[in-house]
C-alpha cells in the first residue's frame, strides 16, 4: 500500500502570509494527487487535482506543484476564510489515500 | 448542477442496524463511481469503498470489508451504506463523494454528510 506523510500537521499563520504544505508518497505516484480543504462540521472540497491543475472555481492564490513522491500545496496570500483543514489524496488500485491532514490556524 | 444529498443524522445503540443514503441529481447517476468515506470525531478522512451504480461493482477498503456493506438504486439515483451490527466504533461522520476518474481519480462533489451516533 501507498502512503501518504503531510507535514505540519498544523500550522499558525496571519492574513497575507504565504504558506506551504508538503504531502510525501512512499512510492513514485506520478502526480496522481488531489488536494481538500475542510471546514469544521463540513463537507471537503476539492481544490486541486493532478497535483497542479485547479478545480473551477477556486481561487488562484492556491497552486499545487510536485512530481515523484514530492507534491506541495501553497496558498499565496492567505485569506480569512483559507483557515481550515487540508488533505491530500492519492488514487491506486482502486484504492483512495488520504494523508492525515494539516490544520491551518490564524496566528 | 451536480448534487448529492444525504440522509439526516442517526443515533443508534449498539448492535441495531442501519442503512443511511446518498441521491444524486444533475448528472448522469449510472456514470460515475460514488465513494463512501468515514471521518471519526477530530479524526480524518478514510475511504471506506466505492460502488458503479451502472453495474454494481463494488470494491471495499480491506479495513472495512465485512464491515459494512454498500449498495444502489438507480431508478431512484441513491447509493447506500449500510451495517447489519452497529458497534460504539461506528460513530463517526459519513460522507459520499463522486469519483472523478480519468488519469488520476479524485472526488470531485460531496454530500453534506451523515452523522451516525451509537451509544447505548
Amino acid at each position: 500500500d501507498i502512503q501518504m506523510t503531510q507535514s505540519p500537521s498544523s500550522l499558525s499563520a496571519s492574513v497575507g502570509d504565504r504558506v506551504t504544505i508538503t504531502c510525501r508518497a512512499s512510492q513514485d505516484i506520478s502526480n496522481s494527487l488531489a488536494w481538500y480543504q475542510q471546514k469544521p462540521g463540513k463537507a471537503p472540497k476539492l481544490l486541486l487535482y493532478g497535483a497542479s491543475r485547479l478545480e473551477s472555481g477556486v481561487p488562484s492564490r492556491f497552486s499545487g506543484s510536485g512530481s515523484g513522491t514530492d507534491y506541495t500545496l501553497t496558498i499565496s496570500s492567505l485569506q480569512p476564510e483559507d483557515f481550515a483543514t487540508y488533505y491530500c489524496q492519492h488514487y491506486y488500485s482502486t484504492q483512495y489515500t488520504f494523508g492525515q491532514g494539516t490544520k491551518l490556524e490564524i496566528k | 448542477e451536480v448534487q448529492l444529498v444525504q440522509s439526516g443524522a442517526e443515533v443508534k445503540e449498539p448492535g441495531e442496524s442501519l442503512k443511511i443514503s446518498c441521491k444524486g441529481s444533475g448528472y448522469t447517476f449510472t456514470s460515475y463511481w460514488i465513494a463512501w468515506v468515514r471521518q471519526m470525531p477530530g479524526r480524518g478522512l478514510e475511504c471506506v469503498g466505492i460502488i458503479y451504480p451502472g453495474d454494481s461493482d463494488t470494491r471495499y477498503n480491506p479495513s472495512f470489508q465485512g464491515q459494512v456493506t454498500i449498495s444502489a438504486h438507480n431508478s431512484v439515483s441513491t447509493a447506500y451504506l449500510q451495517w447489519s451490527t452497529l458497534k460504539a466504533s461506528d460513530t463517526a461522520m459519513y460522507f459520499c463523494a463522486r469519483i472523478k476518474t480519468g488519469a488520476t481519480d479524485y472526488f470531485d462533489s460531496w454530500g453534506q454528510g451523515t452523522l451516525v451516533t451509537v451509544a447505548s
